[in-house]
């Protein structure tokens, strides 16, 4: 068990640029989660998959947002046409369906900045 | 819709002390998880403690423990013997159980500064 990774760590880009961030889940969790975290405030849910289906999405996930976990596997998070507005922590988390206690395990996150 | 409310954005304590931690929540579910979680700066998100509304009993980890008191909405977290380590920002978290995506709702987070 090697824990909840996510890459990049950081990301800079200017203002209508595309951005794409990974994550990759602890092995045989079934499901994961997509966090945004803005200054002084808490994570909020985007989005979340069982297995490789996307069965929930925020109304916070604009049409510029989309995630995919192909395969079930590790999930991606690409913002088109980024804004400063999307300048936040973007965090993975994920848990295992049926855990009785509910936790989900939480990855560094990947920071982006928009100029 | 479910809220999670943490009126202390910022708390001291010195070392060796206790503090605890407010929170309030609003639901209509009753069969639902509450969670304290740790994020020491630059550091990812970790479970401090967490409580089944079921329960009647309050949970415990250590050092840390909770008060959950359901007819109020009220979960506070209270950490005793505070050490250094202890520094980071914590949020209250909910999560509904009963099928869905049983997401985390968290409040806005309350800063800890422990003081040597």
């Amino acid at each position: 068990d090697t824990g909840v990774s996510q890459n990049p760590r950081h990301k800079i880009t200017k203002r209508g640029q595309n951005v794409t961030f990974r994550c990759d889940p602890i092995s045989e969790h079934n499901r994961l989660y997509w966090y945004r975290q803005t200054l002084g405030q808490g994570p909020e849910f985007l989005t979340y998959f069982q297995n490789e289906a996307q069965l929930e999405k925020s109304r916070l996930l604009s049409d510029r947002f989309s995630a995919e976990r192909p395969k079930g596997s590790f999930s991606t998070l690409e913002i088109q046409r980024t804004e400063q507005g999307d300048s936040a922590m973007y965090l993975c988390a994920s848990r295992k369906r049926g855990a009785r206690n509910n936790e989900q395990f939480f990855g560094p996150g990947t920071r982006l900045t928009v100029l | 819709a479910q809220t999670v409310t943490q009126s202390q954005p910022e708390m001291s304590v010195q070392e060796a002390e206790t503090v605890t931690l407010s929170c309030t929540y609003d639901t209509s579910e009753s069969d639902y998880y509450l969670f304290w979680y740790k994020q020491p700066p630059s550091r990812q998100m970790i479970l401090v403690i967490r409580q089944e509304a079921y329960k009647q009993q309050n949970a415990t980890e250590n050092r840390f423990s909770v008060n959950f008191q359901k007819a109020a909405k009220s979960f506070s977290l209270k950490i005793s013997d505070s050490q250094l380590g202890d520094a980071a920002m914590y949020f209250c978290a909910y999560s509904f159980t009963q099928g869905g995506s049983e997401k985390l709702v968290f409040g806005k987070g309350t800063k800890l500064t422990v003081n040597p």
